[in-house]
């Protein structure tokens, strides 16, 4: 059964880069799927970051394509969200996930707070 | 890209059953058939209810369906249970290969 595990810094100030890994156990991230992030404010809904094949190519949320940046280490079994430029409306739970646009999400990571404060 | 239009809350008693709609283009609900519903409990991560707009994961109770009609789509809950309270959320692929969430549903048990 995949597992996924979000670890990362759970405190960010404003206009530095916020940086996830998503580590993934029971299934080969260069076997297939697209992999991915999600964000949810506090008390808000859900909202797509971007997405990541196993060829490495990527989707972004237009809205917020211009600061980030998602990458794969296959070596690793790991995937990675960098988000620049933060202000404290980036203060979120974010999930990693696997599954996206014609494939299901059928895998999340129990989600990790991150909060952009000074 | 705007997000996927819910109502904010629907609510029903246990037995009954309720719906919920999810409303969007035809860029993405009404142009693909890849309309998933989740179930978040708080604190939690959510959970895949359907995919493909009709399609159970297994496992997922029968008590829950899903169908589509022009741009919307909609999730219903039959034989409502104390445990079915939860927030809900519609997903559809969009054109430009992008992904978009509804604002979500907090579903009430009364």
């Amino acid at each position: 059964q995949v597992q996924l595990q979000e670890s990362g810094p759970g405190l960010v100030k404003p206009s530095e880069t916020l940086s996830l890994t998503c580590t993934v156990s029971g299934y080969s991230i260069s076997s297939g799927y697209y992999w991915g992030w999600i964000r949810q404010p506090p008390g808000k809904g859900l909202e797509w970051i971007g997405t990541i094949y196993r060829s490495g190519t990527t989707y972004y949320n237009p809205s917020l394509k211009s600061r980030v940046t998602i990458s794969l280490d296959t070596s690793k079994n790991q995937f990675s969200l960098k988000l620049s430029s933060v202000t404290a409306t980036d203060t979120a739970v974010y999930y990693c996930a696997r599954g996206f646009f014609y494939e299901k999400i059928d895998s999340w990571g129990q989600g990790t707070l991150v909060t952009v404060s000074s | 890209q705007s997000a996927l239009t819910q109502p904010a809350s629907v609510s029903g008693s246990p037995g009954q059953s309720i719906t919920i709609a999810c409303t969007g283009t035809s860029s993405d609900v009404g142009g693909y058939n890849y309309v998933s519903w989740y179930q978040q409990h708080p604190g939690k991560a959510p959970k895949l209810m359907i995919f493909d707009v009709d399609n159970r994961p297994s496992g997922v109770s029968n008590r829950f369906s899903g169908s589509k009609s022009g741009n919307t789509a909609s999730l219903t809950i039959s034989g409502l249970q104390a445990e079915d309270e939860a927030d809900y959320y519609c997903s559809s692929y969009g054109s430009g290969t992008t992904a978009v969430f509804g604002g979500g549903t907090k579903v009430t048990v009364l």
